[in-house]
């Protein structure tokens, strides 16, 4: 059963500055690893999808990486804000049926 | 383009009671997911719809739970009776393709708290 991991379980920024979460899965056969983001009493709102056989995507502020053979990925944030403020989550599916998502980052960006 | 739509957004029932989720999905999306989000932890799958044949309810508590996904469009989620344990938020996602290869899109949650 694939078990992901995410560290910090929760991290404080000030505004402006750069930051990085961290992922780690223990299957490697993955499909393609997700980001998402969640606000208090919100859904979850998707961020990144890297497909399997490509190393990073990149959506403005936000880069993330996947290195399938250490079993890793990590989030990038430049220039943290204020409204950055949420827990991003990470999900990665192996087989056809279930997706399995970390506990979270809480991050808190203070200004 | 609308997205994920869910109802109720909150709900508060005792124990033993019996509660009902909606869910309706970006259109023409084949395949929907329930998810349940225990406060702190990251979604479970509880049920996979493709259409409306269910894929996947292994982790679905069969003893009290019930889904269903009539015309391959909208679903409910039912729990009868409710325990304690069951307070959690309960999330419906959806995907264009089959399987977990593209992009979940997530509806706000319905949020139950059993009393």
């Amino acid at each position: 059963k694939q078990e992901v991991t995410q560290i910090p379980a929760a991290l404080s920024v000030p505004e402006g500055e750069n930051l990085v979460l961290n992922c780690s899965f223990t299957d490697s056969a993955i499909y393609n690893l997700q980001w998402f983001r969640q606000d208090p009493g919100k859904g979850l709102t998707s961020l990144l999808l890297i497909q399997s056989s490509q190393r990073e995507q990149t959506s403005g502020r936000l880069n993330a990486s996947l290195d399938k053979s250490s079993g890793r990925s990590t989030l990038y944030i430049a220039a943290s804000q204020p409204g950055d403020s949420a827990t991003y989550l990470c999900a990665a599916p192996t087989g056809a049926n279930n997706l399995f998502f970390g506990t979270g980052t809480r991050l808190t960006v203070i200004p | 383009e609308a997205g994920v739509a869910q109802s109720p957004r909150y709900k508060i029932i005792e124990k033993r009671q019996s509660v009902a989720f909606w869910c309706n999905p970006i259109s023409g999306h084949a395949t929907l997911y329930w998810y349940q989000q225990i406060l702190g932890q990251g979604p479970k799958l509880l049920i996979q719809f493709q259409n409306n044949g269910v894929v996947d309810d292994s982790q679905l508590p069969k003893d009290r739970f019930s889904a269903e996904r009539l015309k391959g469009v909208d679903s409910t989620l039912k729990i009868q009776p409710a325990k304690l344990e069951d307070s959690a938020v309960y999330l419906c996602a959806s995907s264009f393709g089959r399987e977990f290869t593209g992009e979940l899109f997530f509806g706000e949650g319905s949020r139950l708290t059993v009393l």
